[in-house]
């Protein structure tokens, strides 16, 4: 079926190191991920998103890897500081028509950076 | 602030209320999503409108949700006869299509219903 899922619910990492945040999805049809995170009392706010022809992106401190062999997709923010504390969701549009907005969203890990 | 903004942002209702919602998109913002998050769950689309049209809709959206967009600028959602498994929180997002480009979806901050 169509899924979307994370290895780890929690994440607890030191101030000033990296962070990796795994998510794994069923639909080899989906042409489209995307990560979100997620503070308390907000609505989730886009970080950085990958089409299946790519295996990895880059932005501003973070990477986003995607290996459609293993159907995996990973989120790595280097660098982790206080304020990335937050819950980050992956989500794939599953690419059967219908708008890229349509997308189906995992549970969430929570990132803790202690100080 | 020209983000995506929801109202209210918490609302409380006894069973079998009726209850409504409004989002306002970004402006010029042609397409206005609503999704329902659960606590400790991720987000679940619920409905989605190019401009005034209603495109498409969920399993989840029951007869008693209805969500419109009479001038494809603000959006409403109404929940009929509200039922405790209806409390969550409703998220608005909007986002600009052009062409064939990638959708990027803002959201807004949500408005929490508890059923009573």
């Amino acid at each position: 079926g169509e899924s979307v899922g994370l290895h780890l619910p929690t994440l607890s990492v030191q101030e000033g190191d990296n962070s990796i945040i795994n998510c794994a999805y069923s639909n080899s049809a989906s042409d489209y991920f995307i990560w979100y995170k997620q503070e308390s009392g907000k609505g989730p706010q886009f970080i950085i998103d990958i089409r299946s022809n790519m295996d990895k992106r880059q932005g501003q401190r973070v990477t986003v890897l995607l290996n459609k062999t293993v159907k995996h997709l990973s989120l790595q923010i280097a660098a982790t500081q206080p304020g990335d504390s937050a819950v980050y969701f992956c989500a794939e549009n599953s690419g059967y028509g219908g708008s890229q907005g349509n997308l189906i969203f995992g549970k969430g890990t929570k990132l803790s950076v202690k100080p | 602030d020209t983000g995506v903004s929801q109202d209210p942002r918490h609302k409380i209702t006894k069973r079998g209320q009726n209850v409504t919602f409004r989002c306002d998109p970004i402006s010029e913002h042609n397409r206005l999503y609503w999704y329902r998050q659960t606590l400790g769950q991720g987000p679940e689309f619920l409905t989605y409108f190019q401009n005034e049209a209603q495109l498409e809709k969920s399993r989840l959206l029951s007869d008693r949700f209805s969500a419109e967009r009479p001038k494809g600028s603000f959006s409403t959602l109404e929940i009929q006869r509200t039922e405790q498994g209806d409390s969550a929180m409703y998220l608005c997002a909007s986002s600009l299509v052009v062409g064939t480009g990638k959708e990027k979806l803002f959201f807004g901050s949500g408005t929490q219903l508890s059923v009573l």
